[in-house]
């Protein structure tokens, strides 16, 4: 069965450094999404990506995050310069096309901000 | 308006009880409301979903209840078995955009 992959499993870093959180979507979905999940809290939203341009985010993902699919199957996340409060579990998911509805969630990626 | 609202926080089931868990919305705009069960180190994965033209859907032993009026829907696990504790939750999907809000999610322990 097709699935999500995320990469790293765990990522450890300073605070004020860059992160890049990668993903694999399923290879035939066209919508891509990243939600992030503090420990012991909900789910929630960050950005949605679809045909190459942001098409929707949270009032979480401000200027220090980014979205970029380089290169036509990876779909990254990046965090230009990380503070504590980051430290999360980052979920991408991603969905086939318009009228399909499932959205299949990755592993996760746990980022522990130091 | 944006929110969905979950309970209980944490449920305790003996083995081949029932489990409910009750959500609740308020954006007549969400159209899509599937649930997610989540165990620990994973991600979400989704159970069920319906979509508000019905009032219930049941698959194997997961069943959802929709009450469109009420603006509340509730996961129902007949015979629950220890291998269904995991975290639960709800989540709806407007039309205008794609992502999904989740509700905080539900503990559930199923004990043997």
């Amino acid at each position: 069965e097709p699935e999500v992959t995320q990469t790293p499993s765990h990522q450890v870093t300073q605070m004020g450094q860059e992160v890049i959180l990668r993903c694999v979507p399923i290879s035939n979905h066209l919508y891509f999404y990243w939600y992030r999940q503090i420990l012991g809290q909900k789910v929630e939203f960050l950005v949605s990506f679809y045909n190459n341009e942001i098409s929707e985010k949270s009032e979480i993902f401000d200027d220090q995050f980014s979205v970029e699919r380089p290169d036509g199957s990876n779909f990254t996340l990046k965090i230009r310069s990380t503070k504590l409060e980051d430290s999360a579990m980052y979920f991408c998911a991603s969905r086939g096309g318009r009228g399909r509805n499932i959205q299949y969630f990755g592993a996760g990626t746990r980022l522990s901000v130091l | 308006q944006q929110q969905v609202k979950q309970s209980p926080q944490s449920l305790i089931v003996q083995k081949g009880g029932i489990s409910i868990i009750n959500c609740a919305y308020e954006n007549t705009a969400f159209d899509y409301f599937p649930w997610y069960q989540q165990f620990p180190g994973k991600g979400p994965a989704l159970l069920i979903a319906i979509r508000p033209d019905v009032s219930e859907k049941k698959e194997g032993r997961f069943t959802i209840s929709f009450n469109k009026s009420a603006k509340q829907f509730s996961l129902h696990i007949m015979d629950s078995q220890p291998g269904d504790s995991a975290t639960y939750f709800c989540a709806a999907r407007g039309n205008y955009g794609q992502n999904f809000v989740f509700g905080p999610g539900t503990r559930l322990s199923v004990l043997p």
